[in-house]
C-alpha cells in the first residue's frame, strides 16, 4: 500500500511553454502533498506544501506564479511550471502524507525529469 | 530549526565489505529520524525510521541505524554490501508533533558506490 505515482516520468519542452506534472496517491487519500525539486547530485529542496481544497504554501524564494499548484482532490495534486525556461530544468518529486501509527509518513513519487530547451 | 549533516558526500566500498554512512542532526527539541534511498532517476524509498524506543533500528535490505542522542547522530550501517546497494542515501528529520503535516529536512546525501 501507499503508492504514489507521477505523470509524466519525463518531459522535454521548448522555452516559454507550460508543463503540468501530476502527482497521485493510488491507494490512499492525502490531504497534504509536498513538491520537491532536486538538482543533479544535490538534495531535495522543498518547494511547496499542497493542501486539498486550499492554497498551497510556498517556501521562501519559490515563485508562486511560476510554479502553480492545485490540489483539487484527495488523491491528486498538480504542479504547473509556467513559461518554462532552461533554468527550470530539474527533477521534480512529489510526496503524499498519510497517517502511520503515531506519525504522518511521506510516501514519495518516482519523480519527473523536466528538460527545457 | 532543524538541520542535518551528512559528513561524506561519496563512499566507495568493495562488495561484501561493511559500510557506515554518517548522519548528524541539530535540533533544540526531539525529532524523528529517517534514512531514505534513491536509485538513479527514481523517487525516495524509506529504509528505516526512528520514532522512539529502542535506539537500534532495523530496516529493509539488511540496513540498520543507531540513534545516539548524546552525539546527535543516526548513522546507517550494513554489515555486507551488494552491488545493488549502489545508490544515493539521504538522512532526514522531522518534528514529532502529532496531528499535523510535518516537513522533512534532508541532508545533502551520500553516494554509496559498491565496487566489484
Amino acid at each position: 500500500g501507499a503508492v504514489v505515482s507521477q505523470h509524466p516520468s519525463w518531459v522535454i519542452c521548448k522555452s516559454g511553454t507550460s508543463v503540468k506534472i501530476e502527482c497521485r496517491s493510488l491507494d490512499f487519500q492525502a490531504t497534504t502533498m509536498f513538491w520537491y525539486r532536486q538538482f543533479p547530485k544535490q538534495s531535495l529542496m522543498l518547494m511547496a506544501t499542497s493542501n486539498e481544497g486550499s492554497k498551497a504554501t510556498y517556501e521562501q524564494g519559490v515563485e508562486k506564479d511560476k510554479f502553480l499548484i492545485n490540489h483539487a482532490s484527495l488523491t491528486l495534486s498538480t504542479l504547473t511550471v509556467t513559461s518554462a525556461h532552461p533554468e527550470d530544468s530539474s527533477f521534480y518529486i512529489c510526496s503524499a502524507l498519510t497517517r502511520r501509527g503515531i506519525y504522518n509518513e511521506q510516501f514519495f513519487g518516482p519523480g519527473t525529469r523536466l528538460t527545457v530547451l | 530549526a532543524q538541520s542535518v549533516t551528512q559528513l561524506d558526500s561519496q563512499v566507495p566500498v568493495f562488495e561484501e565489505a561493511p559500510v557506515e554512512l554518517r548522519c548528524n542532526y541539530s535540533s533544540s527539541v526531539s525529532v524523528y529520524l529517517f534514512w531514505y534511498v534513491q536509485y538513479p532517476n527514481q523517487g525516495l524509498q524509506l529504509l528505516l525510521k526512528y520514532l522512539s524506543g529502542s535506539t537500534l533500528v532495523k530496516g529493509i535490505n539488511g540496513f540498520e541505524a543507531e540513534f545516539n542522542k548524546s552525539q546527535t547522530s543516526f548513522h546507517l550501517r550494513k554489515p555486507s554490501v551488494h552491488i545493488s546497494d549502489t545508490a544515493e542515501y539521504f538522512c532526514a528529520v522531522t518534528l514529532p508533533l502529532p496531528g499535523s503535516a510535518r516537513q522533512l529536512t534532508f541532508g545533502s546525501g551520500t553516494q554509496l558506490t559498491v565496487l566489484p
